[in-house]
């Protein structure tokens, strides 16, 4: 069956340290790829997404995310967090011209100060 | 913007009860979700609008689950009758243009049937 895997379900980090969150999909067409935040008490919300091009994918607070194709990953990466990326993360998958949007599990983030 | 609008935010019932959740998504996007989150299943997306057509529908978990859009501004969802694993949060989420593109959360309403 299709699915959106998400490795890690809890990590906690202090502040500064790297951080890495692994996405992999079992789609074997061509994907679109996206990672969403959660923040406490807020809504879902675009982190960035791929769709085509350069596959290292820069989005907003410093996140990035690198599309491997042969590894059907999507990884999550930033070199140094802070406490306010506290929040849960979660990849998505949409197959190129499919109706159904998958998301994995989520990986809730917690960064001690 | 006031990005998607969902309501209520909570909602209490009891089992056998009907419930009904709306969304109103944001102005000029022409494609609106459905979302349940549950700690068992995660975020599954459970109905896909286009242009106020439901495009694809296979995520509803069974009959007793509807969902209409009568224009581009409003949406409904509703359960009847509800049941206790009915109990989730549902999200609105809309789009500029198909599954595919960025798509705007709402807040979630979250859903309690005793």
């Amino acid at each position: 069956a299709q699915s959106v895997s998400q490795h890690n379900h809890h990590v906690i980090l202090s502040e500064a340290a790297s951080l890495e969150l692994g996405c992999n999909y079992s789609y074997g067409g061509t994907v679109n790829l996206f990672w969403y935040v959660q923040y406490p008490g807020q809504h879902l919300q675009l982190l960035l997404k791929y769709f085509s091009g350069d596959p290292l994918v820069k989005g907003i607070k410093g996140f990035e995310a690198e599309f491997i194709k042969s590894k059907f990953s999507f990884n999550l990466r930033k070199p140094s967090v802070q406490w306010s990326d506290t929040a849960e993360y979660f990849c998505a998958v949409t197959m190129y011209n499919n109706n159904d949007m998958r998301f994995g599990a989520g990986t809730r983030l917690t960064v001690k100060p | 913007d006031a990005g998607v609008i969902q309501s209520p935010r909570h909602e209490v019932t009891e089992m056998g009860q009907e419930v009904t959740l709306r969304c109103k998504p944001i102005s000029g996007h022409n494609s609106l979700f459905w979302y349940r989150q549950t700690m068992m299943r995660g975020l599954e997306l459970l109905i896909y609008f286009n242009n106020n057509v439901p495009i694809d529908d296979s995520g509803m978990p069974e009959d007793r689950f509807s969902a209409k859009m009568p224009n581009a501004s409003f949406s409904t969802l509703k359960i009847q009758p509800s049941e206790p694993r009915d109990s989730a949060v549902y999200f609105c989420a809309s789009s500029a243009g198909r599954i595919q593109e960025t798509q705007y959360f709402g807040p979630g309403t979250r859903l309690l049937v005793l």
